[in-house]
């Protein structure tokens, strides 16, 4: 079965500084790749997604992600984080009509 | 255009006691999609349904029932609540299986405990 794996659980940050969280999955056909955000008290927004073509994907807020096939992973990365990006963030991966959803990383941004 | 909402936003149960979680659409998508999110384990799903009338079972589906009667609205029912299910339940839906149709649009949550 498909899983995956957001190895960074808690991760902070000052401002300013560069963002990298770690996306991994397990199945090696075709996906559909996203990332999900969740500010404080707030439902789940789609921050970017991939299914095809470039594998450099650019979401809202300056948010990117790097779809590496042969490493199954789909890594998000910011290069200036502000504070208004504290938030949990979730991977997700679509198969069959059914997302799989990573265990999330939570980021704190320091003023 | 109100998008996913959800009924109610939060909610006290006593161990055993019943409840129905209310989502409705106004997008017009098929798929509609029952999730629970739990500290360190993400969003788990519950229950999904692939159109009106259809239901099905995702990963957690024990204790849980759903209906979808009308397109737009997909029920979440809990007939004998136990602290177990104490967790923020999120909606989902979206148009369709494939490309860019599988992206989900998320509820605001329903924050449930269960004493």
């Amino acid at each position: 079965a498909q899983s995956v794996s957001q190895h960074n659980h808690h991760v902070i940050l000052s401002e300013a500084a560069s963002l990298e969280l770690g996306c991994n999955y397990s199945y090696g056909g075709t996906v559909n790749l996203f990332w999900y955000v969740q500010y404080p008290g707030q439902h789940l927004q789609l921050l970017l997604k991939y299914f095809s073509g470039d594998p450099l994907v650019k979401g809202i807020k300056g948010f990117e992600a790097e779809f590496i096939k042969s490493k199954f992973s789909f890594n998000l990365r910011k290069p200036s984080v502000q504070w208004s990006d504290t938030a949990e963030y979730f991977c997700a991966v679509c198969q069959g009509g059914k997302l799989i959803f990573g265990q999330g990383t939570e980021l704190s941004v320091k003023p | 255009n109100a998008g996913v909402t959800q009924t109610p936003k939060f909610r006290v149960l006593k161990t055993g006691q019943s409840m129905t979680l209310l989502c409705a659409q106004d997008m017009n998508h098929e798929y509609m999609y029952w999730y629970r999110q739990d500290p360190g384990m993400g969003l788990r799903l519950i229950h999904y349904s692939v159109g009106e009338g259809t239901t099905a079972k995702g990963e957690v589906p024990d204790g849980y029932n759903v209906s979808r009667l009308k397109k737009q609205n997909f029920l979440l029912g809990l007939e004998s609540a136990a602290p177990s299910q104490t967790s923020v339940y999120f909606c989902a839906s979206s148009k369709g299986l494939a490309g860019v149709w599988e992206t989900q649009y998320f509820g605001p949550g329903t924050r449930l405990l269960v004493l």
